[in-house]
């Protein structure tokens, strides 16, 4: 079946903008998960959706970054006030239950000029 | 809280050959889960495998095996007969039996080398 699909796959915008990023999970995974991913670095956890609602955004670094899953599927990451330090690797996941293995999409890298 | 280190910034070796890729956690749960992910320069991560806390016995699968210690904390990671398509960033993760997702640690990068 089709894996975890994000887009765009590469964004570039300048410092000061808005953008989305799109994640579409496996379909019938119920949990979807963002995460961040700094060069050389390993993901960092931004926000986890459970259904339709973030059961844990701990991880946004600041009020700018928001997500949402409307229906329960689809999700969009937005970024406001974009700056130059948000330049990363967008990666999201999902899985069929909290808990259980992350499939993760092939990642959306942003570069903020 | 919940910590994974990875050691091993980057691992050269010729083709053939056996690698180790080190992973060490701390985390105060007892039950919890451990992970393996590859990252080819694509980009996208590929789970490899999951191991939950009560099972330590060791996995193998292919040319891949896992080798889970709780006494030393460690998930180490051995791949055999190494080839060039195994190049890649290498991530172990933990996620505990709470409300936390995923903790990676920095990644390994294998260079299999022809």
């Amino acid at each position: 079946g089709a894996g975890v699909s994000q887009t765009p796959s590469n964004k570039v915008t300048e410092k000061g903008k808005y953008v989305e990023l799109r994640c579409d999970p496996i379909s019938g995974h119920t949990a979807l998960y963002w995460y961040r991913q700094s060069l050389g670095q390993g993901p960092e956890f931004l926000i986890y959706f459970q259904g339709t609602g973030a059961a844990d955004d701990s991880g946004l670094p600041n009020d700018r970054f928001f997500a949402v899953r409307p229906e329960g599927s689809v999700s969009t990451l937005k970024i406001q006030r974009t700056e130059r330090g948000d330049s990363a690797m967008y990666l999201c996941a999902s899985s069929l239950q909290y808990q259980e293995t992350q499939y993760f999409g092939p990642g959306t890298r942003l570069l903020v000029l | 809280a919940q910590k994974v280190t990875q050691a091993q910034t980057e691992i050269s070796v010729v083709e053939k050959e056996d690698v180790t890729l080190d992973c060490v956690y701390e985390t105060r749960d007892t039950t919890y889960y451990l992970f393996w992910y590859k990252q080819p320069p694509s980009g996208e991560l590929v789970f490899l495998i999951r191991r939950n806390s009560f099972d330590e016995q060791n996995e193998i699968s292919g040319r891949y095996s896992w080798n889970f210690q709780k006494s030393t904390s460690s998930f180490n990671f051995t791949i055999t007969a190494s080839q060039v398509v195994d190049s890649a960033v290498y991530f172990c993760a933990l996620s505990d039996s709470g409300n936390t997702p995923l903790v990676f640690g920095k990644g390994t990068r294998l260079s299999v080398i022809a």
